[in-house]
């Protein structure tokens, strides 16, 4: 089983609302991904954690926050977004962080900021 | 890591053999060469990675150069499923903390199977 679990599906959040993304993988992996996809981009890095530790920051804005409660379960805690952030988020896990390992995404979340 | 150039959009007839070409001149010793695609409005879905040597799997084969400054993919029989988006990835074996880019992709190849 390679399924990488993303919810909700689709969300639609007011540039005032909390809302989180949620993510689960039952692999026993160690290794967890967030990226963001802009319309007709490439997927870009957001964070990585590795052992229930944040790793990466790749320098994104702090209305977004992650959190890795356990090795299956990885959020991203949303607040005060604006409507450019409206987006396909994709959450991703591999056994760690090692080389040859790799890299199961899940189906994504649809986002749009009102 | 090193970064890839692939072109912008290619077609196939449906059956034929699709041939995605990479080129990663400066890639490492210590890099992989990742293929993943996306079809529409789902999520990147591995396909197959190799080091030196050339690798099949289920899906398809990878064909890496000697010199590993390209790579081509090879669809052997191409299905109108197969119309996606096809990422070509290098990633290193090591990571670092300063290495933030552990799978960074680049624009893609559209790929149409054509009836």
């Amino acid at each position: 089983d390679t399924e990488v679990t993303q919810t909700p599906k689709h969300l639609v959040m007011g540039m005032t609302n909390k809302k989180s993304l949620k993510c689960e993988q039952h692999m026993g992996h160690r290794a967890m991904y967030w990226y963001k996809q802009k319309a007709k981009k490439p997927p870009e890095l957001m964070f990585v954690y590795s052992y229930e530790k944040l790793s990466i920051n790749e320098s994104v804005p702090s209305r977004f926050s992650p959190e890795c409660p356990n090795s299956s379960l990885l959020n991203l805690h949303l607040h005060a977004l604006q409507p450019e952030d409206s987006a396909l988020y994709l959450c991703a896990s591999s056994q760690d962080l090692t080389s040859g390992n790799t890299i199961y995404f899940g189906e994504g979340s649809w986002l749009t900021v009102v | 890591d090193a970064k890839t150039t692939q072109p912008t959009s290619m077609d196939c007839a449906e059956g034929r053999a699709a041939n995605l070409p990479c080129n990663h001149s400066t890639i490492s010793g210590n890099e992989y060469v990742y293929w993943y695609r996306q079809i529409h409005s789902q999520g990147p879905q591995y396909i197959i990675h190799g080091l030196k040597n050339n690798e099949t799997n289920e899906m398809a084969s990878l064909i890496i150069t000697e010199d590993r400054k390209s790579s081509t993919l090879i669809l052997p029989h191409a299905t109108l499923r197969d119309t996606a988006v096809y990422y070509c990835i290098v990633r290193s074996r090591t990571f670092s903390s300063g290495s933030a880019r552990q799978l960074t992709f680049g624009s893609g190849t559209q790929l149409t199977v054509l009836p």
